[in-house]
């Protein structure tokens, strides 16, 4: 256990509306993810943070925002969801470490736009 | 770019069967990092293992096995004597990096399905 938690579990909204997703870690890593996971696509990066303030862009950014004001919160945010980006999102760590760093995954947030 | 190719999508064996799940990869970088995780059916994303390219020694921890060879670039996961709770999406994983960039790019999976 890594000690990650994802709010909320689960949401259903409308196409239009804004949502936000929140990762939350209680062990202070400085590398955090977000994927989301999709039939047939397996996980994709959508934008990862190496520290306060500090975020970067995955492979599938387009529609996504970030942000992280605190080393223990990672927030995504669909600034106007839609139908395609119904969707498993999973947030993850990454521990450190040379030649041992690994990245552990929160539980998941089903999320699905109507 | 890194790639990694699963190409089995779904395996379904016999309760006590022996399994081989594959991973082959492609990357142009010397020094990288290769994972498997499983994800049962309740949902969550299980690291299983971690293997260093410069370390090509093979791994067995019980019933799981891991076979890496650079030569063909495949980092295969075998199960001895599959139980029912093996049942789950195994996902194979690759880093090319392990510093501020070190980013995974994940296959699709391959769905095993172990009846008893």
């Amino acid at each position: 256990d890594a000690g990650i938690t994802q709010s909320p579990r689960h949401k259903v909204t409308e196409t239009g509306t804004p949502v936000t997703l929140r990762c939350h870690q209680t062990e202070n890593h400085r590398y955090m993810y977000w994927y989301r996971q999709d039939p047939g696509h397996g996980l994709r990066l959508i934008h990862y943070s190496y520290g306060v303030k500090d975020t970067d862009k995955g492979e599938v950014s387009d529609g996504y925002s970030v942000s992280r004001s605190k080393t223990e919160d990672f927030l995504l945010t669909l600034e106007s969801a839609t139908s395609s980006q119904t969707s498993v999102y999973f947030c993850a760590i990454r521990t450190s470490g040379i030649y041992t760093d690994t990245q552990y995954f929160g539980p998941g947030t089903r999320l699905t736009v109507l | 770019a890194q790639k990694v190719t699963q190409a089995q999508t779904e395996i379904s064996v016999v309760e006590k069967e022996d399994v081989t799940l594959d991973c082959v990869y492609e990357t142009r970088d010397t020094t990288y990092y290769l994972f498997w995780y499983k994800q049962p059916p309740s949902g969550e994303l299980v690291f299983l293992i971690r293997r260093n390219s410069f370390d090509e020694q093979n791994e067995i921890s019980g019933r799981y096995s891991w076979n890496f060879q650079k030569s063909t670039s495949s980092f295969n996961f075998t199960i001895t004597a599959s139980q029912v709770v093996d049942s789950a999406v195994y996902f194979c994983a690759l880093s090319e990096s392990s510093g501020a960039n070190s980013k995974l790019t994940f296959g699709k999976g391959i769905t095993l399905s172990v009846r008893p």
